[in-house]
Parts: structure tokens; sequence; C-alpha cells
């Protein structure tokens, strides 16, 4: 079955540390791809997507994250982390780059630590 | 610079009672959806609306009815509740469907005894 699937449930990193959130799709061709961010007790917000061209994009808040046609990845990256990204991470996609709603994974809670 | 307005925050209905969500934006965007959040699930989608007057089934739509009342507003109702729709219910809003990002609301937590 076609899908997004986030691999990791929680992950436990040390402020200052840097961070991978990683995200594969299950689709024949290239979709969309997003990252939102959650956190607690709100809705989502979006941190960067990709559509075509430069496979490195950059977000908010120091995010930026990879596509990578060859392994149908598209992991998210920071370079060190902060106390305040602690968050619930989902990584979203609209199959084959239709007009058709956005399909997200399961989230990656993320857990910083002092 | 609400954004997108989702009413109410909480709620706590009993199996059989029925309620409707209200979700409205005022960024002018043409498509609006409502997805459930539950834990260890990600967000599916339940229903959505890609342009005011049309109205399509997502992922999870049984037990669930919308209506898209003009290009602002859509709303979720719900005509007997269950225990298993005991979620965390958001509203989201884009200019098309497609490689638009999602505004979203800030959620609704239902819990259904």
């Amino acid at each position: 079955a076609q899908s997004v699937t986030q691999p990791d449930i929680h992950i436990t990193v040390s402020e200052g540390a840097s961070l991978e959130l990683r995200c594969n799709y299950s689709y024949g061709a290239t979709p969309y791809l997003f990252w939102y961010v959650q956190s607690p007790g709100q809705g989502l917000q979006l941190l960067l997507k990709y559509f075509s061209g430069d496979t490195l994009v950059q977000g908010i808040k120091g995010f930026e994250a990879e596509f990578k046609r060859s392994q149908s990845s598209f992991n998210l990256r920071k370079p060190s982390v902060h106390w305040s990204d602690a968050a619930e991470y989902f990584c979203a996609v609209v199959p084959n780059s239709g007009n058709t709603p956005l399909v997200f994974g399961k989230g990656t809670r993320l857990s910083v630590i002092a | 610079n609400a954004g997108v307005t989702q009413t109410p925050k909480f709620q706590v209905l009993k199996t059989g009672q029925s309620m409707t969500l209200q979700c409205a934006q005022d960024m002018n965007h043409n498509s609006m959806y409502w997805y459930r959040q539950d834990p260890g699930m990600g967000l599916r989608l339940i229903y959505y609306s890609a342009s005011e007057g049309t109205t399509d089934k997502g992922e999870v739509p049984n037990g669930y009815n919308v209506s898209r009342l003009n290009k602002r507003e859509f709303s979720l109702r719900l005509e007997s509740a269950a225990p298993s729709q005991t979620s965390v219910y958001f509203c989201a809003s884009s200019r098309g469907q497609g490689g638009y990002g999602y505004t979203f609301g800030s959620g609704t937590r239902l819990t259904v005894v």
C-alpha cells in the first residue's frame, strides 16, 4: 500500500546536538513533500516543503530537509537542537504531485534533554 | 490575523448525542479539510472540500458529515457520537489542492463517554 513512513516514534537528543528525523514514502512518482511541527496542545505549523529543483530545502527555525529520489526519502535535519524544538514532527506528502489532500506520516516525538 | 478558527476547543458528549464542529478561515482559501488525530496514528483525513460547493470523502468518513457553508466556513457533524470518535479534530485550509501548504486551526478535543 502507498504510504508515508516515519520509522522513529520517539527520539531523545541533548540540547546542542544535531538532529535527523527520517521520512520515507512509497509512491510511484515523486510527490510534493512537507514537514510540519506540532507543539503540545497546538495545531500544526509548516516547517518546509519540496516540489522540485534543489534537493536541499531550507525551512523556518533553522531546519532543513534533503530529498533523495533513490531512497524515496525526505529527512529533516537541524545542526544544533534547542530545548524549544521539543515537539511532534510530521512528514506529509501530496501523492504523485497531484491535486489531492495531504497524507501524513504517524509522527515522531522529539524530546530534548539538557 | 486569525487564520483558521475552530470552535469549540473542548467538548464532552454522551454516546448517541450529536454535535457540529465549526471551522472558519479568513485567508480567502479555496480548499478546506477536516482531520482527526489519534495517538500513534498521525492525522487522518475525514472529509475535504476542494472548492466552495464541493465535498469529498477522505480516509475515515464513516460517522461524519460535512457542510461547506460558504468559502469561509466548513463544518463537521457527528450525528450519533460513538466512543471511537473520541479524538482531536483539526480543520485546515489551503489556497488550493496540490502543492500548497496548509494552515491549521488549534484543534477541538472531543471526548465521547
